[in-house]
């Protein structure tokens, strides 16, 4: 699987767009970029994956440039509940139960 | 039901000590993980089963015995662990497919102390 570079940690305004960006440059075509979340002391929380193009949900955006090389985890209105740990993936679709190798991850602090 | 219990939540044994570890999901899945996860670092696969059989070991030491004995349950037996093997272990499931990708559960996991 491609290996994943996150800033190691962020701030954001309460009520503010967080914006998590994440550098797989050596990703392939046929490998999907997932993100997910840790709150304190609780188990990781998937939010959302996509191949190539935007996706969204009710948890957030996600964008990945046109080479697929990067990508962005959009928080549209980023609350107190929202500071955590937050994972950026990257992983084949496999036949058979794959492993997430989870990276340093990007930590979010939401403040008032 | 979208959720994966894991029990218990705490668990505090000495190294000559034999205990089990307790994960269980209803959602159908046939993909089942433990994952372990030290302080301040990111989790690690341990092992994977696919519809109840072993399909990945990530080179764990013996002492760690993962057990699948239905499609909802797995367990984590634990004999003769060091201090070093303290940490949170996580347990998740996945449906199971070709060419899909699945999100995975992941339940609260078990806070384990070796003394």
């Amino acid at each position: 699987d491609a290996k994943t570079t996150q800033p190691p940690s962020m701030d954001c305004a309460e009520g503010r767009a967080a914006n998590l960006p994440c550098n797989h440059s050596t990703i392939s075509g046929n490998e999907y970029v997932y993100w997910y979340r840790q709150i304190h002391s609780q188990g990781p929380q998937y939010i959302i994956h996509g191949l190539k193009n935007n996706e969204t949900n009710e948890m957030a955006s996600l964008i990945i440039t046109e080479d697929r090389k990067s990508s962005t985890l959009i928080l549209p209105h980023a609350t107190l509940r929202d500071t955590a740990v937050y994972y950026c993936i990257v992983r084949v679709a496999a036949g058979t139960a794959s492993k997430l190798t989870f990276g340093t991850g990007t930590r979010l602090q939401v403040t008032l | 039901d979208t959720e994966v219990t894991q029990t218990p939540k705490h668990l505090v044994m000495g190294m000559t000590n034999k205990k089990s570890l307790k994960c269980e999901q209803h959602m159908g899945h046939r993909a089942m993980y433990w994952y372990k996860q030290k302080a301040k670092k990111p989790p690690e696969l341990m092992f994977v089963y696919s519809y109840e059989k072993l399909s990945i070991n990530e080179s764990v030491p013996s002492r760690f015995s993962p057990e699948c004995p239905n499609s909802s349950l797995l367990n984590l037996h634990l004999h003769a662990l060091q201090p070093e093997d303290s940490a949170l272990y996580l347990c998740a499931s996945s449906q199971d497919g070709t060419g899909v990708p699945y999100e995975q559960y992941f339940g609260p996991g078990t806070r384990l102390t070796v003394t």
